[in-house]
């Protein structure tokens, strides 16, 4: 079983659409979760940041953790054409260990 | 707002040859990382790097490759000799400390092997 599992779709929703992007992982040991955005042929861009089961808000962008079914989830709302890129999660186990675990990513387009 | 920069954004080499891809990891951030992205594949992690030493490698990470920071401001990725397969995106990343997970990405070098 892969360490990090995330639909690479691709996904296409209308713009003003409400997104939901997602990824599980096998391993109970990571602690601390994050989402990237890379647009094509770009480096990734830190999106969110956090460590504990629950939700983070940062303005149209939710992240959310359910570290009980290993499941992660950012939600965008009113998704706009600027929104279209991949996205990726990336995990880490915390302590000593400072590498990201990357999923894959998920392609999102949003047509105007 | 301080970013992340690395040079040259492309570079193709012939098989064989040795490369150092260069970083500028953002000023008063004190750990680095390497990573690497195979075109449709994940970014995979390399090296990290604190205290001008190695904190962790991956297995990708052989004999081949070898990192340095020549002085307060650089970050260097030399691989020996390449092969094909290490066409891909490298990226350079840095975070303030190592409980500190935020990882800064750089824009990557496109290395080119043929």
């Amino acid at each position: 079983q892969k360490e990090v599992e995330q639909d690479p779709g691709p996904l296409s929703v209308p713009e003003g659409a409400i997104v939901s992007l997602n990824c599980t992982y096998s391993n109970s040991a990571f602690q601390y979760f994050m989402w990237y955005r890379q647009y094509s042929r770009k480096g990734p861009e830190l999106l969110m940041y956090t460590y504990s089961s629950g939700n983070k808000e940062d303005g149209r962008f939710t992240a959310q953790v359910d570290k009980s079914s290993k499941y992660i989830s950012l939600f965008i709302r009113d998704s706009q054409p600027s929104d279209s890129a991949t996205y990726l999660c990336a995990l880490n186990y915390g302590g000593s260990q400072g590498n990201l675990i990357f999923g894959k990513g998920t392609k999102l387009s949003v047509k105007p | 707002e301080p970013e992340v920069t690395q040079t040259p954004s492309h570079q193709v080499t012939q098989m064989g040859q040795e490369v150092i891809l260069r970083c500028v990891p953002i000023s008063n951030h004190l750990y680095f990382y390497w990573y690497r992205q195979i075109l449709g594949q994940k970014v995979e992690f390399l090296v990290s790097f604190y205290n001008n030493e190695i904190s962790e490698k991956s297995e990708i990470f052989d004999d081949q490759f070898s990192v340095e920071r020549p002085d307060g401001s650089n970050f260097t990725l030399k691989i020996r000799s390449t092969k094909l397969e290490d066409s891909a995106m490298y990226f350079c990343a840095s975070s303030y400390g190592l409980l500190s997970y935020e990882q800064y990405f750089g824009p990557g070098t496109r290395l080119t092997v043929t």
